[in-house]
Formats: C-alpha cells, sequence, structure tokens
C-alpha cells in the first residue's frame, strides 16, 4: 500500500514570496490533515478535511495561508506572502476517518526555509 | 483544550540499556486516546502505538511497552535493550473522541523527546 506522498521534499524562498506544497494521501482515505513542524516543536494542525471540505482551520494563519482538496484526493497548502517564521516542516496525514482514535498516517514532509 | 507534556528534551544511552520516555497529558474529555510516534532523520511520523481513555491494561510488543496511568494522567514508554536503531525523535500524542471541537482526531502533539542511542 502507498504512503502519503508529497512534494517538493525541500524548498528554500525568500521572504513576500509564494510556495506551495503538494500532498497526495493514502488511497480511500477520507480525511487529510496539514501539520506545521518548527524546529524543536511537535507538529501542530494547521487545517483539516474531511473530503473536500474543511472541518478544522482554527489555527491556519487565513491572511497568508490556504489550502484545497478538489475532488477530495489530493490538497496543496500555499503561503503567500511568507514570512521568516514560516520556516519549518510541512507534514501531511490521512486517515480513514475522522473518529477519534482513527490511525492518521504521515508523509515525509516538506521542508521549507525562508531567508 | 488539550496539552501534553514530554519534559526530556533529549536522552543518551548505550546500546542494551533500558529507558524509558515520560509523556503527562491534560484534556477534560472523558474519551480520549494517546499516541505515540517516532519520527526517525527521514522525517515520516511512524505510528507506534494507540490506548483509549477506558483501557488502562499495560502494552508490551517486542522490546518495546508502554505504560498508562490514568490517576497521574501519564502514558510512558519503555525501550528495553535499546539498539542504535531506535535513535530518533519520540512523540506522544492526544486525540479526543467528539466532532464537536474542531474537525475530530485533531493530534495533539508533545514537543518530542530526542533519543540518542551510542555504541
Amino acid at each position: 500500500e502507498a504512503g502519503v506522498a508529497q512534494s517538493p521534499r525541500y524548498k528554500i524562498i525568500e521572504k513576500r514570496q509564494s510556495v506551495a506544497f503538494w500532498c497526495n494521501p493514502i488511497s480511500g482515505h477520507a480525511t487529510l490533515y496539514w501539520y506545521q513542524q518548527i524546529l524543536g516543536q511537535g507538529p501542530k494542525l494547521l487545517i483539516q478535511f474531511q473530503n473536500n471540505g474543511v472541518v478544522d482551520d482554527s489555527q491556519l494563519p487565513k491572511d497568508r495561508f490556504s489550502a484545497e482538496r478538489l475532488k477530495g484526493v489530493d490538497s496543496t497548502l500555499k503561503i503567500q506572502p511568507a514570512k521568516l517564521e514560516d520556516s519549518a516542516v510541512y507534514l501531511c496525514a490521512s486517515s480513514l476517518d475522522r473518529v477519534g482514535g482513527t490511525e492518521a498516517f504521515f508523509g515525509q514532509g516538506t521542508r521549507l526555509t525562508v531567508v | 483544550a488539550q496539552k501534553v507534556t514530554q519534559a526530556q528534551t533529549e536522552i543518551s544511552v548505550v546500546e542494551k540499556e533500558d529507558v524509558t520516555l515520560d509523556c503527562v497529558y491534560e484534556t477534560r474529555d472523558t474519551t480520549y486516546y494517546l499516541f505515540w510516534y517516532k519520527q526517525p532523520p527521514s522525517g515520516e511520523l511512524v505510528f507506534l502505538i494507540r490506548r483509549n481513555s477506558f483501557d488502562e491494561q499495560n502494552e508490551i510488543s517486542g522490546r518495546y511497552s508502554w505504560n498508562f496511568q490514568k490517576s497521574t494522567s501519564s502514558f510512558n514508554f519503555t525501550i528495553t535493550a535499546s539498539q542504535v536503531v531506535d535513535s530518533a525523535v519520540y512523540f506522544c500524542a492526544l486525540s479526543v473522541s467528539t466532532i464537536l471541537t474542531g474537525g475530530g482526531n485533531k493530534l495533539t502533539f508533545g514537543t518530542g523527546t530526542q533519543l540518542k542511542v551510542e555504541l
């Protein structure tokens, strides 16, 4: 079974530029998550999708971050414009559903450096 | 609100030593789930175990064991006879069952414990 795929693996951009990350979840998984992991910290949920609808974006900085999951499969996360503090690893995860306790499977992440 | 505390930032052991990683959690929900994930240098989070709040039985899987104590809100992880391949960052996480608070199944992570196993 293929795991969660993310691209690119690494990205370096200058502040104020824009960037986009892509995620392909495990086939059949209805729930998709984007987490932000700043160096030395645990991952923090940015946004959660159930199929193609957003169910939790309470911690997403909506003035600069956006995400979509068209057709309920792949997802993209965009930052525009980027700030230095956005430097982090962006992890995508998926699970069969959003019932509490459902195992979430994580991708390898995209490491973003903003200079 | 949920909170997970991993007070140990970094632990170094010599191979074959036993090591325990501590995890303390806070939640007002009566139904919740606790997880341990391993993050090797490659970056992805690897699922190790899940326990629900109604099952306080300790669990053993090979060299790994977990001790869940609701009385102290702790969910500690022990590696017996550690090996170099165990070197990684280990995260404890918590999720609650209700989908009324956000999307449901949101994981709240601790800050992680870096485990270094040396020869």
